[in-house]
């Protein structure tokens, strides 16, 4: 079974700081993505970032880095230059890479950043 | 906007009342997917529609019914809600087939955000 741990409760960072967000994840597939989903306060969902578990390369997306540790099972989201418009809730990811119905996309409980001026 | 359209954005609806939630995605995605978002909750999977079929259901109440006319549209069915139902409603939509298909994974609404008076 698949499971994801995002298990800071909140965090806060001074505006043009970096702030690395944690996820660790479990599962037995060899093949896998993973991923990062921004929400604000206005509820929707936004894609932020993915890795594939073959990928050699830590993926970048703009001031988004994803630092993956395959042996670990971490996947921590790397926030640099944090603007205010960051303050919002960040959810970690995974899904299996074969895809069809039943991959489905699990989530973890998420974790609250807050940037502060 | 993502391409995935949530109506309403705001929901107050009465223990007796029915009222349908809507979803439309025009991304070419062949799945879609209904999630539910409490305060202080991870996100729980309701429904998975596959190809027009619905392929998971989890433990979902019978007064929550989807629908998928078409693998545009997804609509979810509400009728004698208890206050515990209130919560965001996210649908999303996604290949089946190559998790690789930009954007990755799941592509997400803004929500419906459901009261239950």
């Amino acid at each position: 079974a698949q499971k994801i741990t995002q298990t800071q409760p909140g965090m806060f960072v001074q505006e043009k700081e970096a702030v690395t967000l944690d996820c660790t994840y479990d599962t037995s597939d060899q093949s896998y993505g993973l991923f990062w989903y921004k929400q604000p306060s206005s509820g929707e969902m936004i894609f932020l970032i993915y890795q594939g578990s073959y990928d050699e390369q830590n993926a970048t997306e703009g001031r988004y880095s994803l630092n993956f540790q395959k042996a670990r099972k971490s996947a921590n989201l790397v926030i640099s230059a944090s603007q205010l418009g960051d303050s919002a809730m960040y959810f970690c990811a995974m899904r299996e890479r074969r895809g069809g119905a039943n991959s489905k996309l699990t989530f973890g409980k998420g974790i609250t950043l807050s940037v502060r001026p | 906007e993502t391409g995935v359209t949530q109506t309403p954005r705001h929901l107050v609806m009465g223990m007796t009342n029915k009222k349908s939630l809507k979803c439309e995605q025009h991304l070419g995605h062949n799945a879609m997917y209904w999630y539910k978002q409490s305060a202080k909750k991870p996100l729980e999977l309701m429904f998975v529609y596959s190809l027009e079929e619905r392929v998971e259901n989890n433990s979902v109440p019978s007064r929550f019914s989807p629908e998928c006319p078409n693998s545009s549209h997804l609509f979810l069915h509400l009728h004698t809600l208890q206050p515990e139902d209130s919560a965001l409603y996210l649908c999303a939509s996604s290949h089946l087939e190559d998790l690789t298909q930009i954007p990755y994974g799941y592509t997400f609404g803004s929500g419906t955000r459901l009261t239950v008076v």
